[in-house]
């Protein structure tokens, strides 16, 4: 069965320093990995993606994750965090042997990033 | 969250009613989603669509109903047979064709409060 886990529930970071949120996934054919970001009373907003290639990917906001298959994971990863990067972030996996096109999410990562 | 428009953005309901969530989409994308959020939980799926006329069931489908009669539109009713209705509710997107892989676009949310 398809699976997603954030192990920690919230990541405290100072401003200007590095900041990983983590994400393991269990899946029975390719993940197709996706992180996501929530602010207050709002919908999810897209920030990256893994299918295939770079294990490194790039994405919004300054945003990256690393895929690494072997440790089933997928951390989100930002070099210097900002005040404004506080919000709750999920983590999504679809398994590529599913053509339903679902998405199974984490249970999400509040980040707070400290002045 | 451009072009996925919910409405109303606040719903109040007495116990006993049936209300009629809205999701529209101008993005002309084939799938239709809709979530539930429930405070330090993740997103669970409630009913998905990928083509008109057609819909399955997620994982928590029990007192709710939909409807798919356009491609752009996906309501979603929060019946009386629903015990624990009061939560976030948020619709998404995604294409299904032309080799993408399937991110989900979110719409801003309904919270429905019942009273």
């Amino acid at each position: 069965a398809q699976s997603v886990a954030q192990p920690e529930d919230q990541v405290n970071v100072a401003e200007g320093n590095p900041l990983t949120v983590k994400c393991t996934y269990s899946v029975s054919g390719n993940p197709y990995l996706f992180w996501y970001v929530q602010y207050p009373n709002r919908g999810l907003q897209f920030l990256l993606k893994y299918i295939t290639g770079d294990n490194l990917v790039k994405g919004s906001y300054g945003f990256e994750a690393e895929f690494n298959k072997s440790q089933t994971s997928f951390h989100l990863k930002k070099p210097s965090a900002l005040v404004s990067d506080s919000a709750l972030y999920f983590c999504a996996v679809r398994d590529g042997a599913d053509s339903s096109y679902k998405l199974i999410f984490g249970s999400g990562t509040r980040l707070l990033v400290r002045p | 969250d451009g072009g996925i428009t919910q409405s109303p953005k606040y719903l109040f309901r007495k116990e006993g009613q049936n209300v009629t969530l809205s999701c529209e989409q101008n993005l002309n994308h084939d799938a239709m989603y809709w979530y539930r959020q429930d405070p330090g939980q993740g997103l669970r799926l409630i009913y998905y669509s990928q083509i008109v006329n057609d819909f399955q069931k997620g994982d928590i489908a029990e007192g709710y109903s939909v409807s798919r009669e356009k491609k752009e539109s996906f309501p979603l009713t929060v019946t009386s047979a629903q015990k624990n209705p009061t939560a976030f509710y948020l619709c998404a997107v995604s294409l299904t064709s032309g080799g993408v892989l399937g991110e989900q676009f979110f719409g801003p949310g309904t919270r429905l409060t019942v009273l």
